[in-house]
């Protein structure tokens, strides 16, 4: 198990460009979440599924982000018409739910730049 | 709604000195109480958790937790920090009435001085 994986690690855009994130889950795990790091602040939840199925979005997620997971596996996150306020650390994780014992798997995360 | 609070942005500390960082939840039931490390360019690691049970918690790097319910609290101690101890700190709740999805703290940022 390689844990989880995301692509790329960085990624320097230009406002108005839109670009995806991938994230690769730890294989036997039901549930990916997607959440957003700015500097100095803790992680801040975006979204998340069980197996493929999109369950919540929070209200930080506007309409220019997508995020899917085809098939329950790997996931994309896709920000359409960037803005300055893009710029972040975006973070997968995923979980293996049963019962309350929810524990997440970071990747090491994607950093945005919007110029 | 769940939420967290670590009321110190930084914390200095020699090392060999002993640790504790700060956590304030809210939360009206019995939360899911977690502690995550994260050093530059690296992913979020789990140091510990609470579910239930004994309310000390022993995590990975020596280190410790201690869930008081009276309080809504849930510090993290070390009794002898290291300088690969330097790094950022975040507290988390998750709650059933949240699907059990994490709510981070803005974090600590810990500075070990040699």
């Amino acid at each position: 198990d390689t844990g989880v994986s995301q692509d790329p690690r960085h990624k320097i855009t230009k406002r108005g460009q839109n670009v995806t994130f991938r994230c690769d889950p730890i294989s036997e795990h039901n549930r990916l979440y997607w959440y957003r790091q700015t500097l100095g602040q803790g992680p801040e939840f975006l979204t998340y599924f069980q197996n493929e199925a999109q369950l919540e979005k929070s209200r930080l997620l506007s309409d220019r982000f997508s995020a899917e997971r085809p098939k329950g596996s790997f996931s994309t996150l896709e920000i359409q018409r960037t803005e300055q306020g893009d710029s972040a650390m975006y973070l997968c994780a995923s979980s293996l739910m049963t019962g309350g014992d929810n524990v997440l798997t970071f990747g090491a995360g994607s950093r945005l730049t919007v110029l | 709604a769940q939420s967290v609070t670590q009321p110190d942005i930084h914390i200095t500390v020699s090392e060999g000195a002993s640790l504790e960082l700060r956590c304030n939840y809210s939360y009206g039931a019995t939360p899911y109480l977690f502690w995550y490390v994260q050093s530059p360019g690296q992913g979020l690691q789990l140091l510990l958790k609470y579910f239930s049970g004994d309310t000390l918690v022993q995590g990975i790097k020596g280190f410790e937790a201690e869930f008081k319910r009276s309080q809504s609290s849930f510090n993290l101690r070390k009794p002898s920090v290291h300088w690969s101890d330097a790094a950022e700190y975040f507290c988390a709740v998750g709650a059933a009435g949240g699907s059990y999805i994490p709510t981070f703290g803005r974090g600590t940022s810990l500075i070990v001085h040699p």
